[in-house]
């Protein structure tokens, strides 16, 4: 199986600041990558899919970079209604798996 | 528009089974697969497998092989996942997703809160 880790586990951030999450497969997943934002209660929305096409509807604020096996989540200017849990998932081969996830808090 | 609605919430003792279902509608069925994946406090989601509507396929993950059936229901667009032999571990929120190309989950379930406690 796939193994995906993210960092940081957790951070502290004001609204307007930058925040960049990171996701590392443990093998080659071409750009086979996606970011799903959960807030507490809900299902998870995906954000990002194929490492950086922007989904329908998800604001510009939100991007995504990287290929083969470093990817990067970026929130140019963090609003109120960013505070939530960040996964990212690979889709390039089954298992299908997840990162940990990564809760980004108000500072 | 699209939905996935879920059966509610089940407490179950160990070594029971549980059958989750998900009733779809706003969109064609047979047209996309359907995942299972479960969510389990303070874990990262975990993908159980994929039901493919059209023709009842399946597929799920090693880890559930033998214990997890998924079927479907194609005149009333509901698809359904069973979990046996249930421990603590199975403890977790299960969320049914359709599977989109470029492979995402583009929709999906509010979840289904399974406890498994004696």
């Amino acid at each position: 199986d796939i193994q995906m880790t993210q960092s940081p586990t957790s951070l502290s951030a004001s609204v307007g600041d930058r925040v960049t999450i990171t996701c590392r497969a443990s093998q080659y997943i071409r750009n086979n990558l996606n970011w799903y934002q959960q807030k507490p209660g809900k299902a998870p929305s995906v954000l990002i899919y194929a490492a950086s096409s922007l989904k329908s509807g998800v604001p510009l604020r939100f991007s995504g970079s990287g290929s083969g096996t470093d990817f990067t989540l970026t929130i140019s200017s963090l609003q109120p209604e960013d505070f939530a849990t960040y996964y990212c998932q690979q889709s390039y081969s089954f298992p299908r798996t997840f990162g940990q996830g990564t809760k980004v808090e108000i500072k | 528009q699209v939905q996935l609605v879920q059966s509610g919430a089940e407490v179950k003792k160990p070594g029971a089974s549980v059958k989750v279902s998900c009733k779809t509608s706003g969109y064609g069925f047979t047209d996309y697969w359907l995942h299972w994946v479960r969510h389990a406090p303070g874990q990262g989601p975990e993908w159980m497998g994929w039901i493919n509507p059209k023709n009842g396929d399946t597929n799920h993950a090693q880890k559930f092989r033998g214990r997890v059936t998924m079927t479907r229901d194609t005149p009333i667009n509901t698809a359904y996942m069973e979990l046996s032999g249930l421990g603590s571990d199975d403890t977790a929120v299960y969320y049914c997703a359709r599977g989109v190309l470029p492979a995402h989950f583009d929709y999906w379930g509010q979840g289904t809160l399974v406890t498994v406690s004696s």
